[in-house]
């Protein structure tokens, strides 16, 4: 299985950033499709996850304003953040989220990373 | 939510010895069926994260086994038995009992 992040790698500020993670080897069935960022000089940031039937849980800090959705058909999943500013700016990764006994318990394999600039 | 900490926060280290990173959550990790849902994963310098140890304790496939992870509940502990250059990065430890956090990370460098 391989992940593989695409976007625009710049995007101004107050507009909606969009990011594509094209999954190959593997199917969308099972797992916990997952979003998780790096600002620049700081530690890993989890967003959020959707489940393959289509639930989706985000990171409450985020403040509605996050959307992750998904199509089996093109085996991708997408991350779209609204109303982006300069702290948005991060190497945005996506992963597949693996459960234990239904809960999701770890992420293997990741992306290669998509830096995301915000700026105008 | 559940907050993650880890100590320290940055590690120097000796190729050849041992090193330890800790992690604590704010709640117990250990869910009434017996799993640990704690991860530790290693980014190294402009790499991905990847994962190292899965339920606590578990080491993922391909991971080699100077890496192991120990703990239950609230504290755990990843130990690196002799260290080796390829080793150095930020290590985080991330809970998915709860909404998923991660730690602040450890950066493990070469003295």
């Amino acid at each position: 299985v391989q992940l593989q992040e695409s976007g625009p790698g710049l995007v101004r500020p107050s507009e909606t950033l969009s990011l594509t993670c094209s999954l190959s080897g593997g199917s969308l069935s099972s797992y916990y499709w997952t979003w998780v960022r790096r600002p620049p000089g700081k530690g890993l940031e989890w967003l959020g996850y959707i489940y393959y039937n289509g639930n989706t849980n985000y990171n409450p800090s985020l403040k509605g304003r996050l959307t992750i959705s998904v199509d089996p058909s093109k085996n991708q999943f997408f991350l779209k953040v609204t109303s982006v500013t300069a702290a948005d700016t991060a190497v945005y990764f996506c992963a597949r989220g693996v459960p234990m006994s239904g809960i999701l318990s770890w992420l293997d394999p990741w992306g290669q990373g998509a830096l995301v600039t915000v700026s105008s | 939510d559940i907050v993650m900490t880890q100590s320290p926060l940055s590690l120097p280290v000796t190729p050849g010895e041992s090193a330890s990173i800790s992690c604590r959550s704010s709640q117990s990790l250990r869910h009434n069926n017996g799993y640990n849902y704690l991860a530790w994963y290693l980014q190294k310098p402009g790499q991905s994260p990847q994962l190292l140890i899965c339920l606590g304790s578990d080491r993922a496939s391909g991971v080699p086994d100077r890496f192991s992870g120990s703990g239950s509940g609230t504290d755990f502990t990843l130990k690196i038995s002799r260290v080796e250059a390829e080793d150095v990065g930020v290590y985080y430890c991330m809970q998915t009992l709860q909404t998923p956090t991660f730690g602040q990370g450890t950066k493990v460098e070469i003295k």
